[in-house]
């Protein structure tokens, strides 16, 4: 079975850019997470969705950040201006059922630089 | 809010030590999860605690959960290079919510 799937794997772009991240939950997952990874913060949960409305987006940092879930099968995270502080590892999780009841998981990650 | 710490942050074994995490909520917690990311990675799901005192063993790894439900460790014994990796604990936060303790990065040395 395919996992989640993230794009691009990386991306590179200059402060004041749009950014978008894509990503594709496993097939049946109803609940799906954004969650942003650096050495300083640690893992830091942004926004989480059940089925495609989110729930709890206390997370984002600001309102330069935005995520959608227009379906079952695809979410974005949008960035808008991007910062340099922005800079990090972008992860989307999927599971089935709300945390706690199964286990999360883990697309491969959206490595960000923002110069 | 709902926090769950961990130490170490690192740990430096030779290979074939053991090697202890430890995760710490200040509150009751339902239930804890697992997960190691490889260097380079994306965390991957080992294992969940329910149960109050409850054992879990996954050859080499060894997961409890306290009898008060509010801290976790894991234990790795005879460490290989395979192990190499930052282990990370997840409680329930609010609304269930998943909190990630800071992880213990694991640093195998051959």
């Amino acid at each position: 079975d395919a996992g989640v799937i993230q794009s691009p794997r990386h991306e590179v772009t200059e402060m004041g850019q749009e950014v978008t991240l894509r990503c594709k939950p496993i097939s049946g997952h109803d609940y799906l997470f954004w969650y942003r990874q650096t050495m300083m913060r640690g893992l830091e949960l942004l926004i989480y969705f059940n089925n495609n409305v989110p729930i709890d987006d206390s997370g984002m940092p600001e309102d330069r950040f935005s995520a959608k879930m227009p379906n079952a099968s695809f979410s974005t995270l949008k960035i808008q201006p991007s910062e340099p502080r922005d800079s990090a590892v972008y992860f989307c999780a999927s599971s089935l059922g709300g945390f706690g009841n199964q286990p999360q998981h883990f697309g491969d990650g959206t490595r960000l630089s923002i110069l | 809010g709902q926090q769950v710490m961990q130490i170490p942050q690192y740990q430096h074994v030779q290979e074939g030590e053991d090697f202890t995490t430890y995760c710490n909520s200040s509150t009751t917690l339902s239930n804890i999860q697992w997960y190691k990311q490889r260097p380079g990675g994306h965390p991957v799901f080992l294992i969940q605690l329910v149960k109050s005192g409850e054992v879990k063993k996954q050859k080499r790894l060894t997961f409890q959960f306290g009898e008060a439900k509010k801290n976790s460790s894991l234990h790795i014994t005879a460490t290989q290079t395979t192990d190499v990796g930052t282990y990370f604990c997840a409680g329930p936060g609010g609304s269930y919510i998943p909190t990630f303790g800071r992880g213990t990065s694991l640093i195998v040395h051959p």
